[in-house]
């Protein structure tokens, strides 16, 4: 079965940094196109970034040069670092797997960013 | 960056309704539109890839349709389980994006 279970979230200070983690089972990361979407309360769904099976990323204007996308394909996982975190990166995260659609999506792990 | 409209907001049916959502593009993407379901504290669900292609698994109540810029999901008989949160979403070019979503209510 092919499954994603994200980590790592919780409640952070603005400017703080914090790593959110995808573990794949079911398939193989360096084979797939891999992604972050977001969601703020009560909101809907924000594209964060793409990391492509070559191993180079795209990222929304939101985020870049503050978030960087990463995997670890020995240990089948994807990574979400994010630095200089704001009020306004609140949100659940998901990883989802696909190029074009979005297909599986993980669970979500919240994160919350508040003094 | 292509910005999706998606119409109405929110849209009030009964169970047996046959309900379209419709969701405009900015500018031409060919078929690079896909559509979603998310139910409350859920994942979003994929529905429909590609425009018109039914995912695996998914009802075929179902189906998408596009003219143009113009692409819709149309629910031919609405049944409880489908009371949720749709959005559409293209892959043209990124930023990928979405719609901000129509809330499908009894």
């Amino acid at each position: 079965e092919v499954q994603l279970v994200e980590s790592g979230g919780g409640l952070i200070q603005p400017g703080g940094s914090l790593r959110l983690s995808c573990a794949a089972s079911g398939f193989s990361l360096s084979n797939s196109y891999m992604n972050w979407v977001r969601q703020a309360p009560g909101k809907g769904l924000e594209w964060v970034s793409i990391i492509y099976n070559s191993g180079t990323a795209s990222y929304a204007d939101s985020v870049r040069g503050r978030f960087t996308i990463s995997r670890d394909d020995s240990k089948n996982t994807l990574y979400l670092q994010m630095n200089s975190l704001r009020a306004e990166d609140t949100a659940v995260y998901y990883c989802a797997s696909g190029f074009n659609w979005l297909d599986p999506w993980g669970q979500g792990t919240p994160v919350s960013v508040s003094s | 960056d292509i910005q999706l409209t998606q119409s109405p907001s929110s849209l009030s049916a009964s169970v047996g309704d046959r309900v379209t959502i419709t969701c405009r593009a900015s500018q031409s993407m060919s078929n690079f539109l896909h559509w979603y379901q998310q139910k409350p504290g859920k994942a979003p669900n994929l529905l429909i890839y590609a425009a018109s292609s039914l995912q695996s698994g998914v009802p075929s109540r179902f189906s998408g349709s596009t003219s143009g810029t113009d692409f819709s999901l149309t629910i031919s008989s609405l049944q409880p389980e489908d009371f949720a949160v749709y959005y559409c979403q293209q892959s043209y070019n990124t930023p990928y994006t979405f719609g901000q979503g129509t809330k499908l209510e009894i």
